[in-house]
């Protein structure tokens, strides 16, 4: 069973640029979920997607936006970079269900974003 | 909102040692809560969850136990491998994870 695939693994962009990630999740997964991961902040979340609807956003500025598809495959776009952003990106996914959270989420191996 | 407590490190230990790790979570609620493991260069891997009060989690000779009074999480091995050294992270939540800021454990031979 394939796990969740992010791509691409690196990517290096000026600032004030936009970017989008790209994260595939375990097949019969609904929910998406991404997360930033910094040496300072650690890991915070980003926004949840189930069904193609945003169902939860973490505190972060509108640059940060996201969708999710009919296949619940899932991207995630940064406009207008600032070096700040910098950071390792993760997708999990997560099986459907009323506590979508009591079956843990499976994370991919994350996107490394470096803003020059 | 939803925070998580989580002893920082890093947490140095010789091989065949004791190992906890507090976590405590506060939120709405009860949770459900998990031990995320990160070794060097890859994404994270759950390592453990409790989804009710008095559950216990348990993998990989790792327990944690979900205690209400105290809304603590706390990991334990009883003997720690040199292969356990990476960054161990508590979280819980629902529709999106609220993590700690991660332990470095570091287990020399």
């Amino acid at each position: 069973k394939a796990g969740v695939t992010q791509t691409p693994r690196y990517l290096i962009k000026t600032r004030g640029q936009q970017v989008t990630l790209s994260c595939s999740p375990i097949s019969g997964h609904r929910s998406v979920s991404w997360y930033q991961q910094t040496p300072g902040q650690g890991l915070q979340f980003l926004f949840e997607y189930f069904s193609e609807t945003q169902r939860n956003k973490g505190n972060f500025p509108g640059r940060f936006s996201g969708r999710q598809f009919s296949n619940s495959r899932s991207e995630m776009n940064v406009s207008t970079l600032e070096l700040g952003d910098s950071a390792l990106y993760l997708c999990a996914s997560s099986l459907s269900g009323a506590s979508v959270s009591n079956y843990g989420y499976t994370f991919g191996s994350g996107t490394r974003l470096t803003v020059v | 909102g939803d925070s998580v407590t989580q002893m920082e490190g890093p947490v140095t230990l010789s091989e065949e040692a004791f190992l906890t790790i507090n976590c405590t979570y506060t939120a709405t609620g009860y949770p459900s809560l998990f031990w995320y493991v990160q070794y060097p260069g890859e994404g994270l891997q759950l390592l453990l969850k409790a989804t009710k009060a008095d559950d216990k989690g348990s993998n990989k000779g790792f327990e944690a136990t979900y205690r209400k009074e105290t809304t603590s999480f706390h990991l334990e091995k009883g003997s720690v491998q040199v292969s356990d050294s990476a960054v161990y992270f508590c979280g819980g939540g629902a529709d999106g994870l609220t993590f700690g800021k991660g332990t470095h454990l570091i287990i020399q031979p």
